[in-house]
């Protein structure tokens, strides 16, 4: 079946270092989802890519999609206690089902401050 | 606040029990989703629902069961519980729009703990 794989699974670093989750799909994806769940909290959706090779920016976080719609990543510029939590990729296969999302295991982030 | 919610917050039951855990999706919402989360399995996909149907099933096992309501609120009901059923359970919910991938809102989840 389908697998999601993050790397790393835990991450710390002190607050200002820059931070780079790798997700990468064992079969093509039509879309890439990004979720945030702070500690003790919930999923909370970040962004969606859908084109090959897209970019986009929200603040300090910016989110890649590969050009085999593949594999994607999320770089946090200059991290912040705030941006604490796990932070998950989730995707449908292509060509499947739009509504069955196999999510990775997350990336653990931590900072100290 | 997601607009989804989830009772109870918290459950603890016996081995061979059952429960059932209870979502509202947010006002407007047609599609619910269920997930477990366990610290080693990460975020499952149990089953989806939309108005009413089922719609797409993930890696729900036989004891587990889900239905939708007339009114959208969604029940997902564990038998024959096991420790290893221990875990939170979280609903999401989206509009339900066709042929799209649409954003899911994560409800804040039932910690279940089987003893």
């Amino acid at each position: 079946g389908q697998q999601v794989m993050q790397i790393p699974q835990y991450q710390h670093v002190q607050e200002g270092e820059d931070f780079t989750t790798y997700c990468n799909s064992s079969t093509t994806l039509s879309n890439i989802q990004w979720y945030k769940q702070r500690p003790g909290g919930h999923p909370v959706f970040l962004i969606q890519l859908v084109k090959s090779g897209e970019v986009k920016k929200q603040k300090r976080l910016t989110f890649q999609f590969g050009e085999a719609k593949k594999n994607s990543s999320l770089h946090i510029t200059a991290t912040q206690t705030t941006d604490v939590g796990t932070y998950f990729c989730a995707g449908p296969r292509s060509g499947g089902s739009n509504y069955k999302l196999t999510f990775g295991k997350g990336t653990l982030l931590t900072v100290n401050p | 606040d997601s607009g989804v919610t989830q009772t109870p917050k918290h459950l603890i039951t016996a081995t061979g029990q059952r429960v059932t855990l209870r979502c509202s999706p947010r006002s407007g919402d047609l599609s619910v989703y269920w997930y477990q989360q366990s610290l080693d399995q990460g975020l499952q996909f149990l089953i989806q629902y939309y108005n009413g149907e089922e719609r797409a099933k993930g890696n729900i096992l036989e004891r587990f069961s889900a239905q939708q309501f007339p009114d959208l609120h969604s029940e997902l009901n564990l038998s024959s519980l096991e420790l290893g059923d221990s875990a939170l359970y979280f609903c999401a919910s989206s509009a339900g729009l066709a042929g799209i991938q649409e954003t899911q809102y994560f409800g804040p989840g039932t910690r279940l703990l089987v003893l």
